[in-house]
């Protein structure tokens, strides 16, 4: 059973338009990851976010994480085609668990 | 800086043989893990090491042992492979809890 949940499992959005990722879970996490994972690569990190209700923005991509610290999303501001990519949420409770990813294409 | 190396890249394996994916990290880092990604489920943890010399069970630990016998090592055996242990498998490091996690490029591995 995967502890976080992601939706949606693919986004295809036209460039310039607006997306937000959601990661859900019912168990807290100390700390929330997001990470990026190009075909043939493995994945690498984004951000962390430590405090509930924290936000974090990292150029047009604004993360938050949950009051409760049991969720968190992605927010990506006009989307460009070199944001296509797998992005994957990650929690750390004593280990550092994944959620389903979700599959981002830009068309330009 | 090399970070994880794993190996090999990718392998054709026959079901019912020995494999062990390879994995070494140069960053002193003390705790090691091993995912598998299938489509639709995201990164499944297979097995951890919080240091050299101690192991646990992760998400979906049957039918794979690792060892940590020193701490830039962490092999991942499969005793006897089957068809359901195909997928990506990736090593990754971390500093401890909360800390980035750097992974490996990937070994991909098929089993006929």
């Amino acid at each position: 059973t995967q502890l976080l949940e992601q939706s949606p499992q693919f986004l295809s959005i036209q460039e310039g338009e607006n997306l937000t990722v959601y990661c859900n879970s019912s168990s807290v996490f100390s700390s929330l990851q997001w990470y990026r994972q190009e075909p043939g690569e493995g994945p690498v990190l984004l951000v962390t976010v430590v405090t509930g209700g924290e936000v974090k923005k990292l150029k047009r991509l604004t993360f938050q994480f949950g009051d409760a610290r049991k969720d968190s999303s992605l927010h990506i501001t006009a989307a460009q085609p070199g944001d296509t990519g797998l992005y994957l949420c990650a929690g750390w409770a004593n280990n550092l668990f994944f959620g389903t990813g979700t599959r981002l294409t830009v068309i330009p | 800086i090399a970070g994880i190396t794993q190996a090999p890249t990718s392998q054709i394996l026959a079901a019912g043989r020995r494999m062990t994916l390879r994995c070494t990290q140069d960053m002193r880092h003390n705790a090691m893990y091993w995912y598998r990604q299938d489509l639709g489920l995201g990164l499944r943890l297979i097995h951890y090491s919080n240091t050299a010399g101690t192991t646990g069970k992760g998400e979906v630990p049957d039918g794979y042992s690792v060892s940590r016998a020193n701490t830039d090592d962490f092999p991942l055996t499969l005793a006897s492979a089957v068809p359901s242990q195909t997928s990506v498998y990736f090593c990754a490091s971390s500093d401890g809890q909360g800390a980035e996690a750097f992974f490996g490029q990937g070994t991909r591995l098929t089993v006929v």
